[in-house]
């Protein structure tokens, strides 16, 4: 079963326009984080962000985090070409196994 | 570049076959998982390993059989499966944490499997 929904499904942008993406996740988190896949490949980790904590970067990351509103976004700014992929949320339940659940993903393309 | 090594890249079966997928990580990780991911969904989870032995089986079908020979090896044993099982299958690793922890995980290319 898929712990969080994301929005919007797919998002089109001209490169160098920041791009936001948000997922929504129904249960209490120990974390959030966020991976990147591109087509038909494998997932690659993007940032990690504890419950305890509201903001994080990376780059041209910025994650943010909402646990009374059990939501996150992924900012990307100044996007590019190779930023075109799917985004993913994912969390781990507070208990300490090692489910990690994906949210349902963004679709994102940069227009050149 | 990944760390997390799959093979094969691509594989046909058929319904009556009896195939394997294979995962292999280098870096130290106890705990390992497979996936499978259909066309435009997000990766579900099917098996965790941890320190070897099985953790979590999220009620998987028994036609898919995992197996963990050592530290660094999963593999995925296929028998009778259907077209529905038409899919990406993910392998992954990751340190295991203590509880509560969570920890990043990393990901393999993948394997696509057609049934026919």
């Amino acid at each position: 079963s898929q712990q969080g929904e994301e929005d919007p499904q797919a998002l089109s942008i001209q490169e160098g326009e920041n791009a936001t993406m948000n997922c929504s996740y129904k249960t209490s988190i120990n974390n959030l984080q966020w991976y990147r896949q591109n087509s038909g490949r494998g997932l690659v980790h993007l940032i990690l962000i504890r419950s305890n904590e509201r903001e994080k970067h990376s780059g041209r990351l910025r994650v943010t985090l909402d646990t009374s509103k059990k939501s996150s976004s992924l900012l990307i700014t100044a996007s590019r070409a190779a930023d075109t992929a799917s985004y993913f949320c994912a969390t781990y339940p507070p208990f300490g196994n090692e489910k990690l659940t994906f949210g349902t993903g963004t679709r994102l393309t940069i227009i050149p | 570049d990944t760390e997390v090594t799959q093979t094969p890249k691509h594989l046909v079966m058929g319904m009556t076959n009896k195939k394997s997928l294979k995962c292999e990580q280098h870096m130290g990780h106890r705990a390992m998982y497979w996936y499978k991911q259909k066309a435009k969904k997000p990766p579900e989870l099917m098996f965790v390993y941890s320190y070897e032995k099985l953790s979590i089986n999220e009620s998987v079908p028994s036609r898919f059989s995992p197996e963990c020979p050592n530290s660094s090896l999963l593999n995925l044993h296929l028998h009778a499966l259907q077209p529905e099982d038409s899919a990406l299958y993910l392998c992954a690793s990751s340190r295991p944490g203590p509880v509560g922890r969570g920890n990043t995980i990393y990901f393999g290319e993948g394997s696509w499997l057609t049934v026919v």
